[in-house]
Parts: structure tokens; sequence; C-alpha cells
């Protein structure tokens, strides 16, 4: 039983305009999420988080909007680089799980010039 | 500051084998988490190690154990190997274990086997 899910393994978005990686979850004790993102043959980066008191948190090109009653996580990238095509993972921690993340499976982001 | 380390990168076994993993977390960092991630699939969790101790295990079998030394450094092992242990294996410290700490990942482990 998935937890977190991300419905959409592939994403394809023009350069320069914005890419919407979407994520949803089922447990209620998850109290903060947070965004990876992962290039081949590394490990996954830190990219933004955001706690379940905010609904937005923004970070240079990188925006993060919660929307707690669907408990619905979206990232917004704006605008989108070449560069940032890479797989991007969602995670959501909380006191039910002992603060350990869990995972989406990912969606893979091809940002083509 | 060196980031996370893990060593081999790359691990060819067969059938019935055992492995060990080791990662050495950024200087200072003391929680060390392993999870596993296959094809399609989000990263698993294994199991969180802190001051020596494990503190938390995912839903795996036994024979999946790990250890962390006095150092913090962590090794993981898979006994008797089967195919769908093929997967990457992630290894990431944190300064402190739980809570909101940020999690930095190791570039993984890629273990094939046959």
């Amino acid at each position: 039983d998935q937890q977190v899910k991300q419905n959409s393994p592939s994403l394809s978005v023009q350069e320069g305009r914005i890419s919407i990686l979407n994520c949803d979850y089922t447990n209620s004790m998850f109290d903060y999420f947070l965004w990876y993102k992962k290039y081949p043959a590394e490990g996954p980066t830190f990219l933004i988080s955001i706690s379940s008191i905010k609904d937005k948190n923004e970070d240079g090109r990188f925006t993060v909007f919660l929307n707690k009653s669907a408990k619905h996580l979206s990232l917004h990238i704006v605008p989108s680089q070449p560069g940032d095509s890479a797989v991007y993972f969602c995670a959501a921690k909380g006191r039910g799980g002992s603060y350990i993340p869990t995972f989406g499976r990912g969606t893979s982001l091809i940002v083509h010039p | 500051k060196a980031g996370v380390t893990q060593t081999p990168r790359y691990l060819i076994k067969t059938r019935g084998q055992q492995v060990t993993l080791s990662c050495s977390p950024i200087s200072g960092h003391r929680s060390v988490s392993w999870y596993q991630q296959t094809p399609g699939q989000g990263l698993q969790f294994l199991f969180e190690y802190f001051s020596e101790t494990q503190r938390n295990k995912g839903n795996f079998p036994g024979r999946f154990s790990g250890r962390q030394f006095s150092n913090s450094r962590s090794e993981m092992n898979v006994s008797t190997l089967e195919l769908g242990d093929s997967a990457l294996y992630l290894c990431a410290s944190s300064f402190q274990r739980g809570g909101y700490n940020e999690q930095f990942f190791g570039p993984g482990t890629r273990l094939t086997v046959l």
C-alpha cells in the first residue's frame, strides 16, 4: 500500500516553460514534505521542503504547494531549464512513522532545449 | 566538507552469496540510514542507525542486517542473495536522528545478483 504516490512516471517540458510535478499522500500523520532530485549515478539531493503549517514554500525557481485537505502537494519549476532534467522524488514524514521519510516512486522530468 | 561515500560503487554477485556494503557519513553526522531503490520503485527504507544502535527498521527480511561503528561508519550485509536483491543501495547521513533533520545521500552501491 503506497502511502506516497507520484502518479506520473515521466514528464516532458519545453525549456522556459513551467514544470509541475505532483504527489499525493494518504497518511494524515505526515506533517513534513520534501522533494529530492536525482541524477543518474548520483544519490538524491534535497531540493525543497514544506511543513504542514504552511501551504507554500518558495526557493528561487522552485515552489512547493501543499493542499492538506486534498492530501496533495506539487512542485513547480519556473522557468524550466535543461539542467533540471532528472528524477524527482516526493517524500513525506511525521510522528506516526518515527520521522522516517516515505518516498514516492519518482517522476522523470525531461526539459527539452 | 566531504560528502557521504559508499563503497564499492558496483558489485556483481551470484545467488546464495552474501555481500557487505560500506557507508562513511559526513564528518560529524551520527545518524545513518539505508535505502533500497529498485527500477520503478521509490526508495524503500531498510534501517537507521544512531550511536551504534539500530533505531528503526523497515519491512525487509532478516537476511538484511547492518551495524554502525563508533566512528559512525556503517555497513549493511545481505546474506543468501536472491535475484530480487538487485538494486541500488543508498546510504544517507544526518546530524541528528528523526525530526526535520535533512538527510544527505551517498551515490549508492549498484548491486547485481546473477
